[in-house]
């Protein structure tokens, strides 16, 4: 199963807002509605940020914004902050009953 | 409180098998409902997803490494097992057990981390 497709970096200045996208198949974003994002900083463990497309975990704040569009799952950050300079991972479950990561994004605080 | 903490050699030579414990606590193994799986991470490098095992047994893995790779689960211990065969250099990488419920599509819970290095 091949990696999902996300840009390799995005950035923007404190206080605007960015997007992520997750590209894949109708076999594995397109298919389900099971895509999750994660936020790793160095040297850390992965941290789940949005699941089930658009789900929030307790305790996540609320400028995290997931949404799907056929074969693509997005992530947008609002109101960007410097603590939100890490990399991000979508996630997706595919129709082998498996998951995939995507490759992952650089987000870059200005 | 849900905690999982990944244990194992850090060294590996080639050719070798990685066996790899996951240990957990705050929950039991035994739903089909909860789950642990393993992901690993080469140095630099992005996620890649290895295994699942649920509560009832259900296992998936990876479809390029399922000719080598084992998960198992002892309950009594609260541990899940990764056993992968035939390590080479490019498993070189840091690997995690982390918690999922069956309903979400998350891992939501992480251990710290294991870094495994594999080399003559």
């Amino acid at each position: 199963q091949s990696v999902l497709t996300q840009p390799a970096s995005v950035s923007g200045s404190p206080g605007q807002s960015i997007t992520i996208s997750c590209t894949g198949t109708s076999s594995d974003v397109g298919g389900y509605d099971y895509v999750a994002w994660y936020q790793q900083h160095p040297g850390e463990a992965p941290r789940l940020i949005i699941y089930n497309v658009d789900y929030r975990p307790s305790g996540v704040s609320p400028r995290f914004s997931g949404s799907k569009s056929g074969n693509t799952a997005s992530l947008t950050i609002f109101r960007l902050q410097a603590a939100d300079d890490a990399d991000y991972y979508c996630s997706s479950y595919t129709n082998r009953r498996t998951h995939v990561f995507g490759s992952g994004t650089k987000v870059i605080v200005l | 409180q849900i905690t999982l903490k990944e244990s194992g050699p850090t060294l590996v030579a080639p050719t070798q098998t990685l066996t790899l414990t996951c240990t957990f606590s705050g929950f039991s193994l035994n739903s089909r409902e909860v789950g642990v799986g393993w992901i690993r991470q080469p140095p630099g490098e992005a996620l890649e997803w290895l295994a699942l095992i649920y509560g009832d047994d259900d296992k998936r893995h990876s479809p390029s490494l399922e000719n080598s790779l084992t998960i198992t689960k002892d309950i009594y211990r609260n541990r899940v097992v990764l056993t992968l065969m035939n390590m080479d250099p490019v498993d070189t990488g840091t690997y995690y057990c982390a918690y999922k419920m069956r309903d979400s599509s998350g891992y939501e819970y992480w251990g710290q981390g294991h870094l495994v290095t594999v080399s003559s």
